[in-house]
């Protein structure tokens, strides 16, 4: 019964390529988040969504395109994959107002080659 | 604009000893401040909040954070450090201007030495 969970754990690929990462939760939270975590562990947002519509857009590559099919889920898509992009990324979600908690993933580790 | 900066990369603590680990922060209007842990190869958990009220704010594992408004400070403390309290410590903040968006520190790594 993990509150927010994240698909794959790991991923490693080579460059060029094109993959995704799932993200759930089951909190029946509105707004949900992507963050990338680079390796000296400073954390920046890069997506998030309230009901399924993009509210934060950081200044991400778009190569990377989130998708929320619905309110409990919100993947993240990434085209031709470069040796930058190797972070781990984490999910997250919350309630929607300022006051509340925001509730993280597991993340999932990604190492381009 | 928003930020946040937690001076220390790292605090070194006995363990026994009280410990507190520094942030400052810039918001327009009201803070929403947020204290939020990382242990090794996992995600972040949430410590504490203040939105409004005491300025001494109580959380989890003995934790507690002093709002200070006046040093714009909100620096999360603990009187006694245990050895599982080392992990990664962060501080965010949210505001009116920032809508949606928490902006967080880099970071400060807790080591506790027995």
């Amino acid at each position: 019964d993990t509150a927010v969970s994240q698909t794959p754990k790991y991923l490693v690929t080579q460059m060029g390529n094109d993959k995704s990462i799932k993200c759930e939760q089951n909190l029946g939270h509105d707004t949900m988040y992507w963050y990338k975590q680079d390796s000296k562990k400073f954390l920046k947002i890069m997506f998030s969504y309230n009901n399924k519509e993009l509210i934060i857009n950081e200044t991400v590559p778009n190569r990377f395109s989130p998708k929320s099919p619905d309110k409990a889920h919100l993947n993240l898509h990434i085209n031709s994959l470069e040796l930058g992009d190797s972070a781990v990324y984490f999910c997250a979600s919350s309630q929607e107002g300022l006051a509340d908690v925001q509730y993280f993933g597991p993340g999932t580790r990604l190492l381009v080659l | 604009a928003q930020s946040v900066a937690q001076p220390e990369d790292q605090v070194n603590v006995a363990e026994g000893n009280p410990l507190t680990v520094k942030c400052t922060y810039s918001v327009s209007g009201n803070p929403y401040l947020f204290w939020y842990v990382q242990y090794p190869n996992r995600g972040l958990q949430f410590l504490l909040k203040y939105i409004t009220g005491d300025n001494l704010v109580k959380g989890s594992y003995g934790f507690e954070a002093e709002f200070n408004k006046s040093q714009t400070s909100f620096h999360l403390k603990k009187p006694s450090a245990l050895v599982s309290d080392s992990a990664l410590y962060f501080c965010a903040v949210r505001g009116l201007g920032g809508g949606f968006k928490t902006i967080f520190g880099a970071g400060t790594r807790l080591f506790v030495k027995a």
